[in-house]
C-alpha cells in the first residue's frame, strides 16, 4: 500500500515553455503533499507544501509564481513550473501524507520527474 | 530548527563486511528520524524510523539504527553488505510539532566485489 505516483517520468522542454508535473497517492488519500527539488548528487530541498483544498504554503526562496502548485483533490496535486528556464532542470519529487491535521505523518515519495529545459 | 549532519559523503565497503552510515541531528523538541534509500532514478524508500518508542530501530533489508539521545546520534548500520546495497542513502529529521522533513546531504554507499 501507500503507492505514489508521478507522470511524466521526465520530460525535455524548450525554454520559455511550462510543464506541468502531476501526483498521485493510488490507494490512500492525501491531505498534504509535498514537493521537492534535487540537483544532481545533492539532497532534496523542500519547495512546497500543499493541503487539498487550499492554496500551497512555499518555502523560503521558492518562486510562488514560478512554480505553480494544485492540489485539487485528495489524490491528485500538480506543480506546474511556467516560463521554464534551463536553470530549472532539475530532479522534482512528490511526496504524500495523509495527515489532515498537520500533524507529522509518514510520507510517501513519488518516484520523480527529470525535467530537462534546453 | 532541525537540521541533520551526515558524516560521510560517500562510504565505500566490500561484500560481506559491515556498514555503518553516520548521521547526526539537531532538534529542538523530541524528533523523528528517519533513513531513506534511493537508488538510481528509484524513488525514495524508507528503511527505517524512530519515533520515541525503542531506541533500536530495526528496518528492511536487514539495516537497523539506533537512536542515541546523548550524542545526537542516529547511525545506520547493516552488519552484512550486498551488491544491492550500492545506492544513497539520506538521514532526515522532523520534529514532532513540524512536519516538514528536513534531509540530510546524503551519503553515497558502493559495494565492491
Amino acid at each position: 500500500g501507500a503507492v505514489v505516483s508521478q507522470h511524466p517520468s521526465w520530460v525535455i522542454c524548450k525554454s520559455g515553455t511550462s510543464v506541468k508535473i502531476e501526483c498521485r497517492s493510488l490507494d490512500f488519500q492525501a491531505t498534504t503533499m509535498f514537493w521537492y527539488r534535487q540537483f544532481p548528487k545533492q539532497s532534496l530541498m523542500l519547495m512546497a507544501t500543499s493541503n487539498e483544498g487550499s492554496k500551497a504554503t512555499y518555502e523560503q526562496g521558492v518562486e510562488k509564481d514560478k512554480f505553480l502548485i494544485n492540489h485539487a483533490s485528495l489524490t491528485l496535486s500538480t506543480l506546474t513550473v511556467t516560463s521554464a528556464h534551463p536553470e530549472d532542470s532539475s530532479f522534482y519529487i512528490c511526496s504524500a501524507s495523509s495527515s489532515g491535521t498537520g500533524v507529522y505523518d509518514e510520507q510517501y515519495f513519488g518516484p520523480g520527474t527529470r525535467l530537462t529545459v534546453t | 530548527a532541525q537540521s541533520v549532519t551526515q558524516l560521510d559523503s560517500h562510504v565505500s565497503v566490500s561484500e560481506g563486511t559491515p556498514v555503518l552510515l553516520r548521521c547526526n541531528y539537531s532538534s529542538s523538541y523530541s524528533p523523528s528520524l528517519f533513513w531513506y534509500v534511493q537508488h538510481p532514478n528509484k524513488g525514495l524508500q524508507l528503511l527505517l524510523k524512530y519515533t520515541s518508542a525503542a531506541t533500536l530501530v530495526k528496518g528492511i533489508n536487514g539495516f537497523e539504527a539506533e537512536f542515541k539521545k546523548s550524542e545526537t546520534s542516529f547511525h545506520l548500520t547493516k552488519p552484512s553488505a550486498h551488491m544491492s546495497d550500492a545506492a544513497e542513502y539520506f538521514c532526515v529529521v522532523s520534529d514532532i510539532d513540524d512536519y516538514k522533513l528536513s534531509f540530510g546531504a546524503g551519503t553515497t554507499v558502493t559495494v565492491r566485489a
